[in-house]
């Protein structure tokens, strides 16, 4: 089925050991995004990149890092992990572009990956 | 930045009984409206967006939801819900001219009794 493919969807870290998260999307979209859901809070943008080649940071953006591979695949990196990034991450993705049609609007989102750091 | 307030964070109601979910959100400029739902262990789905048009939107699992500009408002609504419309639910607010970015409110957990 066509959509966000996140792996791996359980993983559990000790602090200070690294790991990056995967993401793709076949929907050809430019957009694609992360996520940290966390109980109360909603979602929370980590980082976002806007199209092939360009990665911004969000809301929360510390402790984390981006690479966009290329169109489909955009994967999140947690050089030392700490305790505070226990969390559900979620990667969207979207068709949204400045100047585009307005009717296809919104995110796509992967199945999350439930991070546990003991 | 945008500001997304979703007043209720759980609501419990019995089965076939109508339920509103309230969202709010802060903005003096242009904004599209979205509602998601998110099953136990699962990813967030579209319920309904708010783009432009008619104020009163409706969304899949006959869901429906009716933008007020002066309230600033884009509250939920189904007149009966079912078992399995027990879920969290999230109100997100996209500003217009920043098309990358999303604010979404803290969430609603709807609890559907029988």
């Amino acid at each position: 089925n066509a959509g966000v493919t996140q792996t791996p969807k359980f993983q559990v870290l000790k602090t200070g050991q690294s790991m990056t998260l995967q993401c793709a999307q076949d929907m050809n979209h430019n957009s694609m995004y992360w996520y940290r859901q966390d109980p109360g809070m909603g979602l929370r943008l980590i980082y976002y990149s806007a199209s092939e080649g360009t990665t911004d940071k969000g809301e929360v953006p510390n402790g984390y890092n981006v690479s966009r591979l290329n169109k489909r695949e955009f994967s999140l990196r947690l050089e030392s992990a700490a305790p505070s990034q226990t969390s559900v991450y979620f990667c969207a993705s979207s068709e949204a572009l400045p100047g585009q049609g307005v009717s296809n609007y919104g995110y796509t989102f992967g199945s999350g990956t439930r991070l546990t750091v003991v | 930045a945008q500001s997304v307030t979703q007043l209720d964070s759980q609501v419990p109601v019995l089965e076939e009984a109508p339920v509103e979910l309230r969202c709010n959100y802060s903005s003096s400029v242009s904004v599209y409206l979205f509602w998601y739902v998110q099953y136990p262990n699962q990813g967030l789905q579209l319920l309904l967006k708010y783009l432009s048009g008619s104020t009163l939107v409706k969304g899949i699992n006959g869901f429906e939801a009716e933008f007020n500009k002066s309230q600033t408002s884009f509250h939920l609504r189904k007149p009966s819900v079912h078992i399995s419309d027990t879920a969290e639910y999230f109100c997100a607010v996209m500003d217009i001219y920043n098309f990358n970015k999303f604010y979404f409110g803290s969430g609603t957990k709807l609890n559907v009794k029988p």
